[in-house]
């Protein structure tokens, strides 16, 4: 079975900071797909990033960065000089090969403090 | 862009009423999910649709039915609503095809059954 764990409940920072969110996966599949969206207070999901298991690179997208590491089975974000704009609730996903199916994590609040 | 919309944003409803909550998407997407979200538990998938008049259960379907006549619509039915379906509701659509693509969301309907 697939599971994600995302272990933060809720995180506060102060503008600026650098902050971190985990997520832990677990999967049998050779072939998968990691996810993360972000879900502002208005509420609708908005995707941010597509990953699949063959490319561990790590990415960066202006103050976001992802670290895939598939020897701790771990896709964890990164945003740098946090901004209250980035308050919100952030999901990791998983997928498998052919993913017609997302599995979630809980969510991790993040709130940004001016 | 994606767009999906949901026909409602907010719903209140009493105990043994049908509920209709319906989704439509603009970019010809074959596939179509309905997620229902709680505090702490993420999302979950309740029925998922690859083509018209298709469809699969997911994780939770009890209590729940789905319908897709036309690839862009797919509709969620609570033939009884009970108070343990108070929830935000999310429709979801994505392509399909030999991987796993990013689903894009609606805006949610926030239903209350009273």
């Amino acid at each position: 079975a697939q599971k994600v764990t995302q272990a933060q409940t809720e995180i506060s920072v102060v503008e600026k900071e650098d902050v971190t969110l985990d997520c832990v996966y677990e999967t049998r599949d050779t072939t998968y797909y990691l996810f993360w969206y972000k879900q502002p207070p208005s509420g609708e999901l908005v995707f941010l990033i597509r990953r699949n298991s063959f490319d561990e690179q790590n990415e960066i997208s202006g103050r976001y960065s992802w670290n895939f590491q598939k020897s701790t089975s771990s896709f964890n974000f990164t945003i740098t000089a946090s901004q209250v704009v980035d308050s919100a609730v952030y999901f990791c996903a998983l997928s498998g090969e052919y993913g017609n199916k997302l599995v979630f994590g809980a969510g991790t609040i993040l709130r940004v403090k001016s | 862009d994606v767009k999906v919309t949901q026909s409602s944003r907010y719903l209140v409803k009493r105990t043994g009423e049908k509920v209709f909550l319906e989704c439509v998407q603009d970019m010809d997407h074959e596939n179509m999910f309905w997620y229902r979200q709680d505090p702490g538990l993420g999302l979950r998938l309740i029925y998922f649709s690859y083509d018209v008049k298709m469809k699969e259960k997911g994780d939770i379907p009890e209590g729940y039915s789905v319908s897709r006549e036309k690839k862009e619509r797919f509709s969620l039915i609570l033939e009884s609503a009970s108070t343990n379906q108070t929830s935000m509701y999310l429709c979801a659509s994505s392509l399909t095809g030999g991987t796993s693509y990013e689903q894009y969301f609606g805006p949610g309907t926030r239903l209350t059954v009273t």
